[in-house]
């Protein structure tokens, strides 16, 4: 099983700051196959982005991913308020399909 | 536009067998892969497993063979059994749609998600 570990536990910025999440793999993703996610209480998670790098239909340009191998980054390039939540990365190279453990996002 | 429901008790005796049913619209649910995902409160995300409109099923071993995954393509729903629960299954689940079937993809999108609760 691919094991990912995403640092910070917690993030707290102002906003307008830039945030950069990471993902660490226990061994290389094949095909860059790393996919991350916002997750907002209450509600379900929303894919932010796949294949390391693709933004999905209709998220915002300041979300961008990158990264290869075992390492990965999400960059939020301006926080604003409403990016407030905890973000997952997942890998879908090898199965068991596996989370990070999350980075919660805070807003000062 | 593609959108998914779950459905099913939201209370599960210890040792009985947990049972949801995700429903799909607006698109052929034989064309791709469709996954289960749990969350146990203040913890993470865990995938449980997926099915295809061939049966084709890919499990968690964590699980440890407790689950099993089914799909009706005439009533375009997939659903989930969980057999021999625990407290430790209580969780949010989520049905999403994975890849096209024979590929492994991302998750999108989600339903909004279940709360069963294991308790006597």
């Amino acid at each position: 099983e691919i094991v990912l570990t995403q640092s910070p536990g917690t993030l707290s910025l102002s906003a307008g700051e830039r945030a950069t999440l990471s993902c660490r793999a226990s061994q290389s993703i094949r095909s860059n196959n790393i996919a991350w996610y916002q997750h907002k209480p209450g509600q379900h998670p929303i894919l932010l982005i796949y294949g390391a790098s693709s933004r999905a239909t209709g998220i915002p340009d300041r979300f961008s991913g990158s990264g290869s191998g075992t390492d990965f980054s999400l960059t939020i390039s301006r926080l604003e308020t409403e990016d407030v939540a905890v973000y997952y990365c997942q890998q879908y190279g090898g199965s068991p399909w596996t989370f990070g453990q999350g980075t919660k996002v805070e807003v000062k | 536009h593609v959108q998914l429901e779950e459905s099913g008790p939201g209370l599960v005796k210890p040792s009985e067998t947990l049972s949801l049913t995700c429903n799909v619209s607006g698109t052929y649910i034989s064309r791709y892969y469709w996954s289960w995902i749990r969350q146990p409160a203040g913890k993470g995300l865990e995938w449980i497993g997926r099915i295809d409109g061939y049966d084709n099923t890919n499990y968690n071993p964590s699980l440890r063979g407790r689950v099993s995954l089914s799909l009706d393509a005439s009533k375009s729903q997939f659903s989930l059994k969980l057999r021999s629960v625990t407290a430790a299954d209580t969780a949010i689940y989520y049905c999403a749609r994975d890849g096209p079937s024979g590929t492994s993809a991302w998750f999108d999108p989600w339903g909004q998600g279940t709360l069963v609760t294991v308790s006597s």
